[in-house]
């Protein structure tokens, strides 16, 4: 049972426009939630993140809202570079049993940036 | 070397085999943590440990073995593995157990092929 979904596994965006990463969840015990972004032979690197208690959070061209009712949150970034072409992970946060937080991903979903 | 590095980059191993994937984080932190990415799935949490002590085990098969000689350096050991753990398996780390806050670092990864 997988508790966070993206699906959508692949978008192509025109440079300049704005694009859109969508994410569902189901366990309603996150409270954090976490976006990563992934270049070929890289590991993933952190982009931005959000509380559960706020539904918005913004860093330059990077916005993630999170709609806790319906358990979605967004990644908005714009406008939209080259550079931006990766593969884009959302990610939950969880405690575990000894309190460690522990991330849950969603599948991942591969961002194509046209000029 | 910074951040979080990770070696050998690709591995080729036979199920009889007993090989060690070995990550080295260079930014002081006190959690680290293995994941596992198989083919069209999410990243999976597998071992977390927190200065050098295991708290976290996502119910990993015995044929993975962690070890964390010290806070900067963590070990996963193979040993008759099959060909359905072919993956790209992911270390990280982070400053603390988390701080919802705590952002995960990772490495490039291991490409691990069973034969």
């Amino acid at each position: 049972d997988q508790q966070v979904k993206q699906n959508s596994p692949s978008l192509s965006v025109q440079e300049g426009r704005i694009s859109i990463l969508n994410c569902d969840y189901t366990n309603s015990m996150f409270d954090y939630f976490l976006w990563y972004k992934k270049y070929p032979a890289e590991g993933p690197t952190f982009l931005i993140s959000i509380s559960s208690i706020k539904d918005k959070n913004e860093d330059g061209r990077f916005t993630v809202f999170l709609n806790k009712s319906a358990k979605h949150l967004s990644l908005h970034i714009v406008p939209s570079q080259p550079g931006d072409s990766a593969v884009y992970f959302c990610a939950a946060s969880a405690r575990g049993i000894q309190g460690a937080q522990k991330l849950v991903f969603g599948q991942g979903t591969r961002l194509t940036i046209n000029p | 070397e910074t951040g979080v590095t990770q070696t050998p980059r690709h591995l080729v191993m036979g199920m009889t085999n007993k090989k060690s994937l070995k990550c080295e984080q260079h930014l002081g932190h006190n959690a680290m943590y293995w994941y596992k990415q198989s083919a069209k799935k999410p990243l999976e949490l597998m071992f977390v440990y927190s200065l050098e002590e295991r708290v976290e085990n996502n119910s990993v098969p015995s044929r993975f073995s962690p070890e964390c000689p010290n806070s900067s350096h963590l070990f996963l050991h193979l040993h008759t593995l099959q060909p359905e753990d072919s993956a790209l398996y992911l270390c990280a780390s982070s400053q603390d157990l988390g701080g919802v806050a705590d952002t995960q670092y990772f490495g490039p990864g291991t490409r691990l092929t069973v034969l």
